[in-house]
């Protein structure tokens, strides 16, 4: 398995509250990427990484920021979370050039009630 | 508007059948196509990844085509068996090839 992890796996949260979900990779591979997985839509992306403090939003991205300061982490912060982020976060992470595979952690289960 | 559709959200068949997979989409001009596998409570896992100039990839019992012309991918596994049942999901790479756009999934059981 590639070397990625997510923390916390499981959060309870209230509405209002400001959460952040880490991920963390040994690889050191260049992308690195936050997806929502919600019942009918799918995964979805929030924000990506293409280097250290460059980052980029997804089709997804109002309510969330990241943050990369380090090759090996990134980070999803929801500054107040509200119920409709409810969902499994999943982190990736891609070597770059042209191998385009992604990698993708365990998951983070977040409740907002 | 952009869409990936993947042909049903199960799909259920006979051990030692060969099972189908059908990704279709509109308003995209992928570069690339992947398919992944996660299984429930786990992340996706990569399995295949072909390229806009080819049209078939194999990978054991594994073959996906690729046919921009019609905006498909076929995704089959052949011999199938339980150990196959999860959800596949097919993948575009858009945006510079930098991400992705994932289909919502067909769940495949596979019934002994």
């Amino acid at each position: 398995d590639a070397g990625i992890t997510q923390s916390p796996r499981h959060k309870v949260t209230e509405t209002g509250t400001p959460v952040t979900l880490r991920c963390h990779q040994t690889e050191n591979h260049r992308y690195m990427y936050w997806y929502r997985q919600d019942p009918g839509h799918g995964l979805r992306l929030i924000h990506y990484s293409y280097g250290v403090k460059d980052t980029d939003k997804g089709e997804v991205s109002d309510g969330y920021s990241v943050s990369r300061s380090k090759t090996e982490d990134f980070l999803l912060t929801l500054e107040s979370a509200t119920s409709s982020q409810t969902s499994v976060y999943f982190c990736a992470i891609r070597s770059g050039g042209t191998s385009y595979e992604q990698y993708f952690g365990p998951g983070t289960r977040l409740t907002v009630t | 508007s952009q869409k990936i559709e993947q042909n049903s959200e199960a799909l259920n068949i006979q051990e030692g059948k060969t099972a189908t997979l059908t990704c279709n989409y509109t308003n995209y001009s992928p570069a690339y196509l992947q398919w992944y596998r996660q299984d429930p409570g786990r992340g996706p896992v990569f399995l295949l990844l072909i390229r806009e100039n080819e049209k078939e990839k194999r990978k054991e019992r594994l073959k996906v085509t690729f046919d921009t012309t019609l905006k498909q991918s076929l995704f089959h596994i052949t011999a199938s068996q339980p150990a196959d049942s999860a959800t596949y999901l097919c993948a575009l790479g858009v945006g510079g090839y930098q991400k992705v756009t994932f289909g919502t999934g067909t769940k495949l059981q596979v019934i002994p």
